[in-house]
């Protein structure tokens, strides 16, 4: 089974411009997630998708981020315009719909650096 | 709301001998939790988790936890560590939001080191 798959993987960019992230999850997991880990905290929900909608993103800061899912299966994740706080590791996750405790499978992440 | 403390930032242990990293929680409700490994420049994979039942979880690469409701503790534990365990652990713990769906939080992480 092929796992969650993420582009690019490393990017760096000045603060002011835009940059998008791609994710990929296995396939038929109706969840995805969008996380932000700064380094040397845990990984933040920004964003979670039920399918194409979204369910959760509470944490998002929607005046800078955007995400979307269309057609429930691929994702991407917008900064715009990017920040010097922005640096970080975009994880994306997916998992398999029901269940009690289901398992997230993460990705391989997209390491911002913004200067 | 939920949470998860992860108390220890490093821990050190020498190779062969047993390890254990700690976490402690606070959920309402049933608690479900995890735990997961970072590998340097890699996502994090997943190691065990608790729903429900035996105290003791088995997970993977010979790791296990131990659920105590009492203390709210779900520590991990190795009773042999490797050089290869040296990684980030991260304890999560589930529960919904308020439309109803899972939601994961995770600690801040404690990074173990195997010294040969």
């Amino acid at each position: 089974e092929a796992g969650v798959a993420q582009s690019p993987r490393y990017k760096i960019i000045e603060k002011r411009q835009s940059v998008a992230f791609w994710c990929n999850p296995i396939s038929g997991h109706a969840t995805l997630y969008w996380y932000q880990q700064i380094l040397g905290q845990g990984p933040k929900l920004l964003i979670q998708f039920q399918n194409n909608g979204v369910v959760d993103d509470s944490q998002l800061p929607k005046d800078r981020f955007s995400a979307e899912r269309l057609k429930g299966v691929d994702s991407t994740l917008k900064i715009q315009p990017a920040k010097l706080e922005d640096s970080a590791v975009y994880l994306c996750a997916s998992r398999t719909p029901g269940g009690r405790g289901d398992t997230q499978y993460f990705g391989p992440g997209t390491r911002l650096t913004v200067l | 709301a939920q949470s998860v403390a992860q108390p220890e930032d490093q821990v050190n242990v020498a190779e062969g001998n047993p390890l254990t990293v700690k976490c402690t929680y606070s959920v309402s409700g049933n608690p479900y939790l995890f735990w997961y490994v970072q590998y340097p420049n890699r996502g994090l994979q997943f190691l065990l988790k608790y729903i429900t039942g035996d105290n003791l979880v088995k997970g993977s690469y010979g790791f296990e936890a131990e659920f105590n409701k009492s203390q709210t503790s779900f520590h991990l534990k190795k009773p042999s560590a490797l050089v290869s365990d040296s990684a980030l652990y991260f304890c999560a713990v589930r529960d919904r939001n308020s439309g109803g769906y899972q939601k994961v939080t995770f600690g801040t992480g404690t990074k173990l080191q195997v010294i040969p």
